[in-house]
């Protein structure tokens, strides 16, 4: 299982752009990358998943360059309510794998 | 998407006695669910793979005795954690992954998690 390396912390403001980079150098040909988001006292939520160049749903986007080394998640605008750990993880989407958290980055919003 | 739920939320229990968690697929058929434990300002650890119809697997360092895991049905796994001590006060998460339809693709669906207290 590939290994990811994410910042620790961000701090970021109210209607700012946030980019939270991960770097993946040991992905597998089958490997896609997820992102979750997870908040206090909760289970992870999916964020958005990709396999190469850029992927865009309603709430990021997750670049991707072509090593696949490495990837961006980019949230829009945050608000308040993004304050939560971002986790990025790398396996193959198919079948039962199971997935392996590394230790994420936590993501604070100011006013 | 798929929903999965845990049961309880949130429980105390005394030192010495044991606790089951239960993980359900609420919409799909799941053979194969995973169990997290978190503490406080951690990732998530893999503690082991619930197996439908047999034996879970178990990550290295997590003891099979202490921690009980039964996939009685395609529906349902639980945890039980046995003997409990307040070292084992924690938050348990489960997950299972479902198919994305029409694909091999699946995506992983997590419980809101249990938070277990041992006093």
């Amino acid at each position: 299982l590939a290994k990811t390396t994410q910042p620790i912390s961000m701090d970021s403001y109210e209607g700012q752009e946030v980019n939270i980079t991960c770097s993946h150098n040991n992905i597998a040909t089958n490997d896609y990358i997820t992102w979750y988001q997870q908040f206090p006292s909760q289970g992870p939520r999916f964020i958005i998943q990709g396999y190469k160049t850029k992927v865009t749903n309603e709430v990021a986007s997750l670049f991707i360059p072509a090593d696949r080394k490495s990837s961006t998640l980019s949230l829009p605008r945050v608000s308040l309510s993004d304050t939560a750990v971002y986790y990025c993880l790398v396996g193959d989407a198919g079948g039962y794998n199971k997935l392996i958290f590394g230790a994420g980055t936590r993501l604070a919003v100011h006013p | 998407g798929a929903v999965v739920s845990q049961h309880p939320s949130w429980v105390i229990c005394k030192s010495g006695t044991s606790v089951k968690i239960e993980c359900r697929s609420l919409d799909f058929q799941a053979t194969t669910m995973f169990w997290y434990r978190q503490f406080p300002k951690q990732s998530l650890m893999l503690m082991a793979t619930s197996n439908e119809g047999s034996k879970a697997t178990y990550e290295q360092g997590v003891e099979k005795d202490k921690f009980l895991i039964n996939h009685a049905s395609l529906t349902l796994s639980t945890l039980t954690v046995t003997s409990a001590h307040p070292e084992d006060s924690s938050f348990y998460i489960c997950s299972a992954r479902a198919y994305h339809s029409g694909t091999r693709d699946t995506e992983a669906f997590f419980g809101q998690g249990t938070r277990l207290t041992v006093v």
